[in-house]
């Protein structure tokens, strides 16, 4: 079983619509969350961080971490065309100073907005 | 503000010819750099990362090395490529080894033919 399970999609929305990605993970250790957000063919971005439970928000971007189900979202608002890409989840729990960062990610979910 | 740069974009290799990938950060001192491998329809891959100057830890036991000169490069190589290493790859830097945020390059698609 996977840390870390993501539905790959794809999820095609039209324009305007409210776009729910989610995540699940098993290791209860994990207490830092992430949303990458990846156009095509370019490096995944930092879109959203969060730690331990508790929503967050960033303009149109919701995230929410429930620890108790082991369980994470990004919502999107009004989407935009230019929301079309890969949203990749990611979380870690820390780790000794020598061994440098450590994420796990999701295999990410492919969203198109449709105008 | 912190730049990284990554290239060559795209690269086409044939079977055996070696391969060399380098990356470069801007704006920071001692970062922590990583090099991940994504294959089409899969996640993220981490195959080797740097907390310092020639200290390298490798992920995955495979075909490729990597190597840290200088304190802001990132060198992934390979003395032979195979089929199996065609996928695109991404470095990517970390401010310190406590903080989780991770910046990544623009990535280069390899193929090996």
């Amino acid at each position: 079983q996977k840390e870390v399970e993501q539905d790959p999609g794809p999820l095609s929305v039209p324009e305007g619509a409210i776009v729910s990605l989610n995540c699940t993970y098993s290791n209860s250790a994990f207490q830092y969350f992430m949303w990458y957000r990846q156009y095509s063919r370019k490096g995944p971005e930092l879109l959203m961080y969060t730690y331990s439970s508790g929503n967050k928000e960033d303009g149109r971007f919701t995230a929410q971490v429930d620890k108790s189900s082991k369980y994470i979202s990004l919502f999107i608002r009004d989407s935009q065309p230019s929301d079309s890409a890969t949203y990749l989840c990611a979380m870690s729990a820390r780790e000794w100073e020598t061994s440098g960062s450590r994420l796990t990610f999701g295999e990410g979910t492919q969203l198109t907005v449709n105008p | 503000s912190q730049t990284i740069h990554q290239w060559p974009a795209t690269l086409v290799q044939p079977v055996g010819s070696p391969l060399s990938l380098e990356c470069t950060v801007e704006g920071t001192s001692n970062p922590n750099l990583y090099w991940y491998r994504q294959a089409a329809g899969r996640g993220l891959q981490l195959l080797f990362y740097s907390v310092g100057i020639g200290q390298i830890s490798s992920e995955v036991p495979q075909n490729l090395s990597a190597s840290r000169p200088q304190d802001r490069q990132f060198i992934l190589s390979s003395k032979k490529l195979l089929l199996s290493d065609s996928g695109f790859y991404l470095c990517a830097w970390s401010p310190s080894a406590t903080n989780e945020k991770l910046f990544f390059g623009s990535g280069t698609q390899l193929s090996v033919l």
